[in-house]
């Protein structure tokens, strides 16, 4: 089945560590998004990536990091500059110009130790 | 500044009723406008959308309708089931390829039986 898979589903991250969160999707979509999602706020974007090796900032991008080297793979990696880095954490796809009709995977919980 | 507002953060309706969720927008660019479903610990499924040259648009028991003059949207499911108890998220875009999603914080329905 085609779908997206988004790896760890709960991760712990100390005080002054990188954390990467994994997103891999086989539904041969071009574009791919990161979304935070915190208590009351919805979703807000993070980075979105609409070709491999090429991503643009979202609303909220300060502390993170992306990369697309791979079309189906599009890591996040939460850096010690994001100073409240607990929320759930959701990446999407979708087809090229489709933004708005977006696929989600399951999300990873972040915490902070 | 909010630009998509869901201002009820939760709903309880009995079984068999109506549910009506609520969302509002202030950006008058907004053309496109969409309703996601998300269970917990599961990402967002897409469940119904509008455009604004519509006002009403309707899939089984989903129907959202459109004021564009008061910029509200509302979603209804009737009738109402316990298997639609979950967090629905309002969100709004510009018909344009390129342009992201912006979301409301979201409304979590409970269906009582």
């Amino acid at each position: 089945d085609g779908g997206i898979t988004q790896s760890p589903k709960y991760l712990f991250r100390k005080e002054g560590q990188n954390v990467t969160l994994s997103c891999e999707q086989n539904l041969n979509h071009d574009a791919m998004y990161w979304y935070r999602q915190d208590p009351g706020q919805g979703l807000r974007l993070i980075y979105y990536s609409q070709i491999v090796n090429d991503f643009q900032k979202g609303d909220i991008a300060e502390g993170y990091s992306v990369s697309r080297e791979k079309k189906e793979s599009f890591p996040l990696t939460v850096t010690s500059a994001q100073k409240n880095p607990t929320a759930f954490y959701l990446c999407a796809s979708s087809r090229q110009g489709a933004a708005r009709k977006l696929f989600f995977g399951s999300g990873t919980q972040l915490s902070v130790l | 500044d909010q630009q998509v507002k869901q201002n009820s953060p939760s709903l309880s309706v009995q079984e068999g009723r109506i549910s009506i969720l609520n969302c509002d927008y202030t950006n008058s660019m907004f053309d496109y406008f969409l309703w996601y479903k998300k269970y917990p610990a599961e990402g967002p499924t897409f469940l119904i959308s509008i455009s604004s040259i519509k006002d009403k648009n309707e899939d089984g028991r989903f129907t959202v309708f459109l004021n564009k003059s008061a910029k509200h949207l509302s979603l209804h499911i009737v009738p109402s089931q316990p298997g639609d108890s979950a967090v629905y998220f309002c969100a709004a875009t510009i018909n344009n390829a390129g342009n992201m999603l912006t979301f409301g914080g979201g409304t979590r329905l409970m269906v009582k039986p």
